[in-house]
This record gives structure tokens, C-alpha cells and sequence, in this order.
């Protein structure tokens, strides 16, 4: 399977703490996007961050890409209660089909 | 922003009966939207894409003649369950991407499938 994985899969940390998830992936990619999924209802685009780069930012998310590892992190910091969610990174290996990672539940206590 | 409606948000049906699902680009064409599908607290299963004006490409296991598929204009996709059975009820969610937009796929507010 080309699915990626997530770690950790479960997250649960105090409000205004950071909050880091990992992603792993197996092939090449041509880029990578971190998706938010609040619980049944659709996702909701993050970031998308290229091969060639290393590192994005948007408000209070860090995604990073190493591409040499196949891995990514998305730092969510100073959390709030409203980040709890399930949150998953997806592949593009140019075929524009993507593969979604195993996802990490994050739940932050207020 | 890119918007995609995706309805019904809700559906249950009986056993062996069909159900449509569809996906609009609302503020945008789509030649290529797609479909997936995902069981409760499990990641997104990519089930097939779907080609305007042509016919859909399937993922590997996914059963064509149960889960049909067109897209028969550039803002609009359907997913039709046929003979729907238990072990279909599931979310199901559409995406899309706006030409040009490079800003990542848009997604539908998905579809809570439950065959009864």
C-alpha cells in the first residue's frame, strides 16, 4: 500500500501547548498537503508544500518536508480547543491522485 | 475561494437500494474530480478518479459496476451506490482541484452513507 503513516495517531496535550504530528511516506512526491478534519464532516486544506521546499509557514502552523527521509511534520503551536481535530498529510507522486496519510487525533484540553 | 457542495450530507437507505451522490464545483470547472471513501476514525481511501466526459479511473478493489460514476459537465460529479449493502454505509467525499489555483484540493462536506 502506498498509504502513508502518521505518528502519533493520538495526540492530546494542554491548550497553548504545541502540538507536533508526523508524517512518513514511501514514494517520491511532488508535493504534500496537511488537511484538518474535524470530526464527520470534510477536510479542510492547510498547506501544500513542494518538493524543493523545506519548510512553510501559515499563522500558527510549521510544516516542514525532508524529503531525503520522506517525512514531514506539521507544528500546530500554542494550541487552542478548537484545534481538536484529526489532521493527515497527502502525497501527489504527479499523478495528481492523492494518497492520504493513517491521520493523527489530535484532542486539546482547555 | 474554491468552493465544492457535496449532497446529501446525510443519507440511509435499505438494503439494495441504489443511492446518487453528488459533488458541484460551485465557483469552478473541474475536468478531474475525486472520490473517496473512509471508515470511522480511519484515513481517506482513494476510490476512483473521475474524468469529465469520460469514464472514471478506478482504484484497485474498488468494484466499478457497484460504485458508478460520471461526470457529465465540468462543475458536476455523481457517485451512485448500486444495491447498496451494510458494509457500504460509510463517509464518502468528494475533491477537486481549481485549474490553475495550485492551492491544494478542495473538498466536499462528505456524505454519511447508512444502509439499513
Amino acid at each position: 500500500s502506498q498509504q502513508g503513516e502518521e505518528d502519533p495517531q493520538a495526540l492530546s496535550i494542554q491548550e497553548g501547548e504545541n502540538a507536533t504530528m508526523n508524517c512518513s511516506y514511501k514514494t517520491s512526491i511532488n508535493n504534500l498537503q496537511w488537511y484538518r478534519q474535524n470530526s464527520g464532516r470534510g477536510l479542510v486544506h492547510l498547506i501544500l508544500i513542494r518538493s524543493n521546499e523545506r519548510e512553510k509557514h501559515s499563522g500558527r502552523l510549521r510544516v516542514t518536508l525532508d524529503t531525503s527521509k520522506k517525512s514531514s511534520s506539521l507544528l500546530i503551536t500554542a494550541s487552542r480547543a478548537a484545534d481538536t481535530a484529526s489532521y493527515f498529510c497527502a502525497t501527489d507522486s504527479g499523478t495528481y491522485k492523492y494518497i492520504f496519510g493513517t491521520g493523527t487525533r489530535l484532542k486539546v484540553l482547555a | 475561494g474554491a468552493v465544492v457542495s457535496q449532497h446529501p450530507s446525510r443519507v440511509i437507505c435499505k438494503s439494495g437500494t441504489s443511492v446518487k451522490i453528488e459533488c458541484r464545483s460551485l465557483d469552478f470547472q473541474a475536468t478531474t474530480m475525486f472520490w473517496y471513501r473512509q471508515f470511522p476514525k480511519q484515513s481517506l481511501m482513494l476510490m476512483a478518479t473521475s474524468n469529465e466526459g469520460s469514464k472514471a479511473t478506478y482504484e484497485q478493489g474498488v468494484e466499478k459496476d457497484k460504485f458508478l460514476i460520471n461526470h457529465a459537465s465540468l462543475t458536476l460529479s455523481t457517485l451512485t451506490v448500486t444495491s447498496a449493502h451494510p458494509e457500504d454505509s460509510s463517509f464518502y467525499i468528494c475533491s477537486a482541484e481549481e485549474q490553475g489555483r495550485g492551492g491544494g484540493y478542495t473538498f466536499g462536506s462528505g456524505t454519511r452513507l447508512t444502509v439499513v
